[in-house]
């Protein structure tokens, strides 16, 4: 039962770089998201996806864009890597409006 | 204004103790309220929703007050397990039903 699986867990980047975390889900929700953790600042919303097809912004977007390919899987790239994108990224999915969301074991990334 | 706010604490109690945390949230058009609970180093996880009517789950109790946009959660009887950090989340019918996360509230139980 895997829920939602993000890959890589840990990486390491220079300034300019660019790359790009995946996160699946196999629990056929319809929503998606990218969240951002950093300390002393709570869990920040980047991008969401209500459903298979449509994406937007959240509350900091800035730097970052999303695919979501299918119902399972919505990536997040980061284009030119800055050392303020360092933080833990967490992947998270959801299936009705008042239901829970389930999260993503993050990715530690390091801009350096 | 962040959307909701809760006492960082850290709060420190010793083991069999009951503690409460506190949480507001200031959009009225909040639908659905959670506790999640983090430990260090790893994802969220949910603890508990929460219900207008109040619920209980063994040793967690949460209450939501609308009108005051109040939610707490109590808990019975620490244990040492119980040592994390406590998130209070809202969603709400914008931003695909995303959950607005407080910075979370930590707790330290001691022997």
């Amino acid at each position: 039962n895997a829920g939602v699986t993000q890959t890589p867990k840990f990486q390491v980047l220079k300034t300019g770089q660019s790359m790009t975390l995946q996160c699946a889900q196999d629990m056929n929700h319809n929503s998606m998201y990218w969240y951002r953790q950093d300390p002393g600042m709570g869990l920040r919303l980047i991008y969401y996806s209500a459903s298979e097809g449509t994406t937007d912004k959240g509350e900091v977007p800035n730097g970052y864009n999303v695919s979501r390919l299918n119902k399972r899987e919505f990536s997040l790239r980061l284009e030119s890597a800055a050392p303020s994108q360092t933080s833990v990224y967490f992947c998270a999915s959801s299936e009705a409006p008042v239901r829970e969301a389930f999260f993503g074991q993050g990715t530690r990334l390091t801009v350096v | 204004r962040k959307e909701v706010e809760q006492d960082p604490g850290p709060f420190n109690v010793p083991e069999g103790a009951t503690v409460a945390f506190n949480c507001t949230y200031s959009n009225s058009a909040s639908q659905s309220f959670f506790w999640y609970r983090q430990d260090c180093r790893k994802e969220p996880k949910l603890l508990m929703s929460v219900y207008s009517s109040g619920n209980e789950d063994g040793r967690f109790t949460a209450q939501l007050n609308r009108a005051s946009q109040y939610i707490s959660l109590l808990i019975r009887d620490s244990k040492l397990s119980d040592s994390a950090t406590y998130l209070c989340v809202v969603k709400r019918a914008n931003s695909g039903y995303a959950l607005n996360f407080g910075k979370g509230t930590s707790l330290l139980v001691t022997p």
